[in-house]
């Protein structure tokens, strides 16, 4: 268990709809990462957050969106949802001063 | 353009043998670099890291090598165990002011432990 949770861990949902999906780092983490893992792409970084600021951007869609909250949860927003963004999200957090990210256990989206 | 690439997407070894994974990178400014391992269903696992002033890393059973003029890194794994049958991702970051950014993963290989 690396002490980072992600709800729910199933979402289905239709084109066009908006979902938000959900991360506790662990105890003491500051920073937040957010992952997609599609099949033909891998495992793509899309954004990072810092103590409840929003730090680096990777390869995320304008359709998508993040914040951390002041409790250091955070939660990625997905709008417009297309077939194309069924995947597998994945929530890391770390130490800021340390490199090693850990890992949640994802939470699979299917759109219909 | 992948800038982590693992070329083996699966690797057959026996059990007790020396399991070898590799990676290539592109980007020159990568300076830190860290291996996941990952069952279905479950989250990537950190394994191992190295940092680019380093060229070899070890912990227990795992040992972690950086080329950087060849801008390779391997991960061994001896001896090879069947809890080790995996999928691996090798990853790679380039810090700017120190602390840990977004990582570029390589697309993973899928590590078979023989009986």
């Amino acid at each position: 268990d690396s002490g980072v949770t992600q709800t729910p861990k199933h979402l289905i949902t239709a084109t066009g709809q908006r979902v938000t999906l959900r991360c506790s780092p662990r105890s003491g983490d500051l920073s937040v990462y957010w992952y997609q893992q599609s099949l033909d792409q891998g495992l793509q970084f899309l954004i990072q957050y810092y103590n409840g600021e929003e730090r680096a951007k990777g390869n995320i869609l304008e359709r998508f969106s993040a914040q951390q909250f002041p409790d250091l949860h955070s939660e990625l927003n997905l709008s417009s949802l297309e077939l194309g963004d069924s995947a597998l999200y994945f929530c890391a957090s770390s130490d800021y001063a340390l490199n090693e990210q850990f890992f949640g256990p994802g939470t699979r989206l299917t759109v219909l | 353009d992948q800038q982590v690439k693992q070329n083996s997407p699966s690797l057959s070894v026996q059990e007790g043998r020396i399991s070898i994974l590799n990676c290539d990178y592109t980007n020159s400014m990568f300076d830190y670099f860290l291996w996941y391992k990952k069952y279905p269903a479950e989250g990537p696992t950190f394994l191992i890291s190295i940092s680019s002033i380093k060229d070899k890393n070890e912990d227990g059973r795992f040992t972690v090598f950086l080329n950087k003029s060849a801008k390779h890194l391997s991960l061994h794994i001896v001896p090879s165990q069947p809890g080790d049958s995996a999928v691996y991702f090798c990853a790679a970051s380039a810090r700017e002011g120190g602390g840990a950014d977004g990582l570029t993963f390589g697309k993973g290989t899928h590590l078979i432990i023989q009986p």
